[in-house]
């Protein structure tokens, strides 16, 4: 059973402060992660993917892989209100590009101004 | 910047009717998803649809749903009879070629969304 788990929230974070996202996923063999933003009502957006052991920044932010532990991790620095929105984790079970992305429950993040 | 479409936005309709959810994948990509999202639950993959055929799907496409390419630009959903469990938000997605990543990355970038609402 593929399963992905994100703590639902919310996460409460002052402006200006590092938001951090978590998710674990249950086959050690996954290949691909993602990270998508939702705004309540709205499609997810993709902010970043990660297939490689160690963190890959882009702007603002950060994701973080750890094959090992299955873990998977979103960083946001200089939060801003903007921000706030649900932030689901997806993941690749397999390797072909014909297959369905496995998505956690998200993550509710609100950033305090 | 392209980006996938999706017609209509809102969908009504009554139960047991059929409807057609259309999408627009972005042009030169090569997978399309079909994704559903009951209000408050999490997304859940429907099909994948790879060179004019299904390549996956899901314990939740059965019968009542098929997927077709009419022509070289849309893609669409059909639920032959809608029941009221098939209200949801519907997402298309499609995904680009291997551009110099590591086989089997494949970045999905999803559509506005259909809202699906069977009475």
């Amino acid at each position: 059973q593929k399963e992905v788990e994100q703590n639902s929230g919310p996460l409460s974070v002052p402006e200006g402060a590092i938001a951090s996202l978590n998710c674990t996923y249950s086959d050690r063999g996954s290949q691909s992660f993602f990270w998508y933003r939702q705004y309540s009502g709205k499609s997810p957006e993709l902010i970043m993917s990660i297939y490689s052991n160690g963190d890959k920044e882009d702007g603002r932010f950060t994701a973080q892989l750890n094959k090992a532990s299955q873990y998977v991790s979103l960083l946001i620095r200089d939060s801003q209100p903007s921000d706030s929105a649900t932030y689901l984790c997806a993941v690749l079970f397999s390797g072909g590009g014909a297959d369905g992305l496995t998505f956690g429950k998200g993550t509710h993040l609100i950033i305090q101004p | 910047e392209p980006e996938v479409t999706q017609t209509p936005s809102h969908q009504v309709t009554q139960m047991g009717q059929e409807v057609i959810l259309r999408c627009v994948p972005i042009s030169n990509h090569l997978y399309f998803y079909w994704y559903r999202q009951i209000l408050g639950q999490k997304v859940e993959f429907l099909v994948s649809f790879y060179n004019n055929e299904i390549s996956e799907k899901s314990e939740i496409f059965d019968d009542q749903f098929s997927v077709e390419r009419p022509d070289g630009s849309n893609f669409t959903l059909k639920i032959r009879s809608t029941k009221l469990e098939d209200s949801a938000m519907y997402f298309c997605a499609s995904s680009e070629p291997n551009r110099g990543y590591p086989l089997g990355v494949y970045e999905q970038y999803f559509g506005p969304g259909t809202r699906l609402t069977v009475t």
